[in-house]
């Protein structure tokens, strides 16, 4: 089994429906991210959580909300979905400190018509 | 605030050329640096890291080398593969106030033909 595992792997979805994606890790990393990567413009942060009663914005947390409902597990939430919001999102993990690097799932890619 | 600048793509190379993508970062402190590396249809994988200046990482033929005088951290390659085409990004974390978060450059696509 993967050490981060996103669900669904694809999704596709109408403007204004309430989703979830959810992340789970067996890395046993106190440390969670939320990020969204569209074309041209990289990685950008939306949540993070560094345990299970931190929870903190990003860069681009407008319409996003998060849930961190145990160490292993990070779900991310669209309350209402708007077609901008279509693109690749990824879970990651990392160990305390800043030496070691994430752990990335391989992704959700989300598409709102 | 603490960033990183990578050299725009995409980035076509023949089999066997060498292979160099700039890296250069802002950064208030010690950061650590990284390369990921994203495949078609993946996540981003830790290619490789350097915590502290001049430290070099390698990892699969690749290198990078920690240079504080002139904030960079160029990745290298000697000789790529049609397999070596990918994504790449780099990356600092441990900047400003010692912030856990790692700030990615925008990435640079590579693409090697046979």
């Amino acid at each position: 089994d993967a050490d981060v595992t996103q669900t669904p792997r694809n999704r596709i979805t109408k403007t204004g429906k309430r989703i979830m994606l959810e992340c789970s890790q067996t890395k046993g990393h106190d440390r969670m991210y939320w990020y969204r990567q569209d074309p041209g413009l990289g990685l950008r942060l939306i949540y993070y959580s560094f345990d299970v009663k931190d929870i903190n914005k990003g860069e681009i947390s407008d319409g996003y909300s998060v849930s961190r409902q145990a160490q292993a597990k990070f779900s991310l939430s669209l309350e209402s979905a708007i077609p901008n919001q279509t693109a690749l999102y990824f879970c990651a993990t990392s160990d305390r400190g800043w030496t070691s690097g994430y752990t990335f799932g391989s992704g959700t890619r989300l598409t709102v018509v | 605030g603490d960033s990183v600048t990578q050299m725009e793509g995409p980035v076509t190379l023949s089999e066997e050329a060498f292979l160099t993508i700039n890296c250069t970062y802002t950064a208030t402190g010690y950061p650590s640096l990284f390369w990921y590396v994203q495949y078609p249809g993946e996540g981003l994988q830790l290619l490789l890291k350097a915590t502290k200046a001049d430290d070099k990482g390698s990892n699969k033929g690749f290198e990078a080398t920690y240079r504080k005088e002139t904030t960079s951290f160029h990745l290298e390659k000697g000789s790529v593969q049609v397999s070596d085409s990918a994504v790449y990004f780099c990356a600092l974390s441990g900047g400003q106030g010692g912030s856990e978060k790692l700030v990615f450059g925008k990435g640079t696509k590579l693409t090697v033909n046979p």
